[in-house]
C-alpha cells in the first residue's frame, strides 16, 4: 500500500462547478500537507501548504486537512478552464522528505 | 528571477551513454532536490543535497549521481543510461530544506 493514496481521474466537471480534490495517506507522521499544480509538460507549481489540521483558504482555493481520518482535500469554486491540470497532493513529516501522491487530473470543460 | 532553470529541455540517449541534466536556481535556496515522475507513480526522490558539500539518497538513487559544489547549481548524472531511465526528470529546491519546495521546467529524457 502506498503511503499516499490519490485517485488519478481524470475528473471532468463543468466551468462553474465546485471541485473536490482528495488524498489519502497512512503515515500519522505527517505535519505538512502540500498541494501542487501541474499542467501539461510542465513543472509542478505550489499552490496551497497547510500545517497539522484546519482549513486554509486563498481565493477560489480551500484547503482542508482533517488528521484524525489521515485525509486532505482541496477544494476549488467557481472552476475555470484555465484549472485543468493534474494537482499532486504531498506530504512531509518535518524531515525534509516530501511525499507525493501519483495525481488527478481534472479536466473543466467550457 | 528565473528561479530554477533545467537543461536540456528533452534528450534522447542510447543506452550505455552517460548524461548530466543540469540544474540552477537563483533563490539561494539551501536545499536542493532531483525528483523523476513516471505515470502513475508520481514524483519520487533521487538524490537530494541539504547545503553546498552535501548530498543524501532518495527512494530510487541507483543508476545516479550528485554533486554540490555551490549554493546554485545540482547536476544530475547517469553514468550508463538504461531504458527504465526514461522518464521526466524535475530539480526542486528550499529554502533551509523547509517543507516548500519549487520546481524548475523539467528534463524529458528518453533511453533507447
Amino acid at each position: 500500500q502506498k503511503e499516499v493514496e490519490q485517485d488519478p481521474g481524470p475528473l471532468s466537471v463543468p466551468e462553474g462547478a465546485i471541485v473536490s480534490l482528495n488524498c489519502t495517506y497512512s503515515n500519522s507522521a505527517f505535519q505538512y500537507f502540500m498541494w501542487y499544480r501541474q499542467y501539461s509538460r510542465k513543472g509542478p507549481e505550489l499552490l496551497m501548504y497547510t500545517y497539522s489540521s484546519g482549513n486554509k483558504e486563498d481565493g477560489r482555493f480551500t484547503a482542508q486537512v482533517d488528521k484524525s481520518s489521515k485525509y486532505i482535500s482541496l477544494f476549488i469554486r467557481d472552476s475555470q478552464p484555465s484549472d485543468s491540470a493534474t494537482y499532486l497532493c504531498a506530504m512531509d513529516t518535518g524531515r525534509r522528505a516530501l511525499t507525493f501522491g501519483s495525481g488527478t487530473r481534472l479536466q473543466v470543460q467550457p | 528571477i528565473a528561479g530554477i532553470t533545467q537543461a536540456p529541455t528533452s534528450q534522447i540517449l542510447a543506452a550505455g551513454r552517460r548524461m548530466t541534466l543540469r540544474c540552477t536556481q537563483d533563490m539561494r535556496h539551501n536545499a536542493m532536490y532531483w525528483y523523476r515522475q513516471d505515470l502513475g507513480l508520481g514524483l519520487r526522490l533521487i538524490h537530494y543535497s541539504n547545503t553546498a558539500g552535501t548530498t543524501g539518497k532518495g527512494e530510487v538513487p541507483d543508476g545516479y549521481s550528485v554533486s554540490r559544489a555551490n549554493t546554485d547549481d545540482f547536476p544530475l548524472t547517469l553514468a550508463s543510461a538504461v531504458p527504465s531511465q526514461t522518464s521526466v526528470y524535475f530539480c526542486a529546491s528550499s529554502e533551509n530544506g523547509g517543507p516548500l519546495q519549487y520546481f524548475g521546467p523539467g528534463t524529458r529524457l528518453t533511453v533507447l
